[in-house]
């Protein structure tokens, strides 16, 4: 599976909108894209996830690069329940769930 | 509440205990899954199980033993620990042929002394 590359931790003002970077130079055509978060000691949490298209649920929304390289995630209107360490993660469709957890970006919104 | 519930909480053994950690999933899944996180470091995949079947194990050590007796239920069975086993041991579900998306328990805390 595609590695990714997020920035370590990114601060966000309450109320604003979050946008939340991640590089996947070599995604391959058949892997997705997902994002989970993880607020402190709970269990991961799954967000959003994307082929191609940008994708939009009540969370998040997705926006996929045209040539997949990267994508953004964005927290639409940030608040202080928002604060979480956010990963990005490529995987095939049907590997059985066997996310690569990387180092994620530790997002702290402030008031 | 994600539908996945892991007891205990938090555990405490010494290095010559046996433990288990109990992981029930009410979402109907056909796979479940144990990742370990220690501290400052990204989680980890220990083993996947697929219809009760065993489909993954990442070269975990034997004193971590899996058990899957049904598609609700995973246990993971602990003998002969270290202290470096202390971590956050997650269990998880999924639906193979849906769109794959992980759901996750709160956890077992454990130390080991």
């Amino acid at each position: 599976d595609a590695k990714t590359t997020q920035p370590p931790s990114m601060d966000c003002a309450e109320g604003r909108a979050a946008n939340l970077p991640c590089n996947h130079s070599t995604i391959s055509g058949n892997e997705y894209v997902y994002w989970y978060r993880q607020i402190h000691s709970q269990g991961p949490q799954y967000i959003i996830h994307g082929l191609k298209n940008n994708e939009t649920n009540e969370m998040a929304s997705l926006i996929i690069t045209e040539d997949r390289k990267s994508s953004t995630l964005i927290l639409p209107h940030a608040t202080l329940r928002d604060t979480a360490v956010y990963y990005c993660i490529v995987m095939k469709s049907g590997s059985w769930g066997k996310f690569q957890f990387g180092a994620g970006t530790q997002v702290v919104v402030t008031p | 509440e994600t539908g996945v519930t892991q007891t205990p909480r938090h555990l405490v053994m010494g290095m010559t205990n046996k433990k288990s950690l109990k992981c029930e999933q009410h979402l109907g899944h056909n796979a479940m899954y144990w990742y370990k996180q220690s501290a400052k470091k990204p989680l980890e995949l220990m083993f996947v199980y697929s219809l009760e079947e065993r489909v993954e194990n990442n070269s975990v050590p034997s004193r971590f033993s899996p058990e899957c007796p049904n598609s609700s239920h995973l246990f993971l069975h602990l003998h002969t620990l270290q202290p470096e086993d202390s971590a956050l041991y997650l269990c998880a579900s999924s639906q193979e042929g849906a769109t794959g998306e992980l759901f996750f328990g709160e956890g077992s805390r454990l130390t080991v002394l």
